[in-house]
């Protein structure tokens, strides 16, 4: 049972543009969900995170939008740079169950130059 | 670097085998994690070590198992290999059980030929 849907699998994005990556989860009783990054050779990066009971939360360039009510959570990554080109998954954990990631299936982000 | 080792970087070994990987936690990190990240069925939590105990089991095979020692490095077991257990394992730790921030290693490839 996939508890976390990603999409889209692939993006490819121009310099400078918005990329924009999705996830529905299944389970309420998640309340903790970080996005990780991952480049080509390494373990996965936490990149930010947020909790169901704030809407957004903004790093840098990348910001994070939760809806609860739909169970929904996106990434958006403004001014995408070539260093941004890696996997992005979403992931959700609860807080009193031993905190495992579930992930979703990933996103392979191409920004070109 | 997360400061999570994981040795080997890369296991090559024959069906029906048994394989042992190691992680090494970041310094006073007490939580492992293990994942299993393959082609078809993406990062997948194992199992979770809390201080030497066992916490949770997420879709581990029968074939697999693993333990935290005393000085806090785990290991996991890999036995009677099959092709469809060639994949990246992924160590994380956290500093406690609730394991919000987890860091990852840089992984194990193992190859099952």
């Amino acid at each position: 049972q996939q508890q976390v849907k990603q999409s889209p699998q692939s993006l490819i994005v121009q310099k400078g543009g918005i990329s924009i990556i999705n996830c529905a989860y299944e389970n309420t009783a998640f309340d903790y969900f970080p996005w990780y990054q991952q480049f080509p050779g390494k373990g996965p990066a936490l990149l930010i995170a947020i909790r169901p009971d704030v809407s957004e939360k903004k790093e840098g360039r990348f910001t994070i939008s939760f809806n609860k009510s739909a169970k929904q959570f996106s990434l958006h990554i403004m001014d995408s740079q070539p260093g941004d080109s890696a996997t992005y998954f979403c992931a959700a954990s609860i807080d009193n169950a031993g905190n495992m990631l579930t992930f979703g299936g990933g996103t392979r982000l191409m920004v070109k130059p | 670097d997360s400061g999570v080792t994981q040795t080997p970087k890369h296991l090559i070994t024959a069906t029906g085998q048994r394989v042992t990987l190691r992680c090494s936690p970041r310094s006073g990190d007490l939580s492992v994690y293990w994942y299993q990240q393959s082609l078809d069925q993406g990062l997948q939590f194992l199992i979770q070590y809390y201080n030497g105990e066992e916490r949770a089991k997420g879709n581990i095979l029968e074939r697999f198992s693993a333990q935290q020692f005393p000085d806090l490095h785990s290991e996991l077991n890999l036995s009677s290999l099959e092709l469809g257990d060639s994949a990246l394992y992924f160590c994380a730790s956290s500093v406690d059980g609730r394991g919000h921030i987890q860091y990852f290693g840089a992984g194990t490839r193992l190859s099952v030929l």
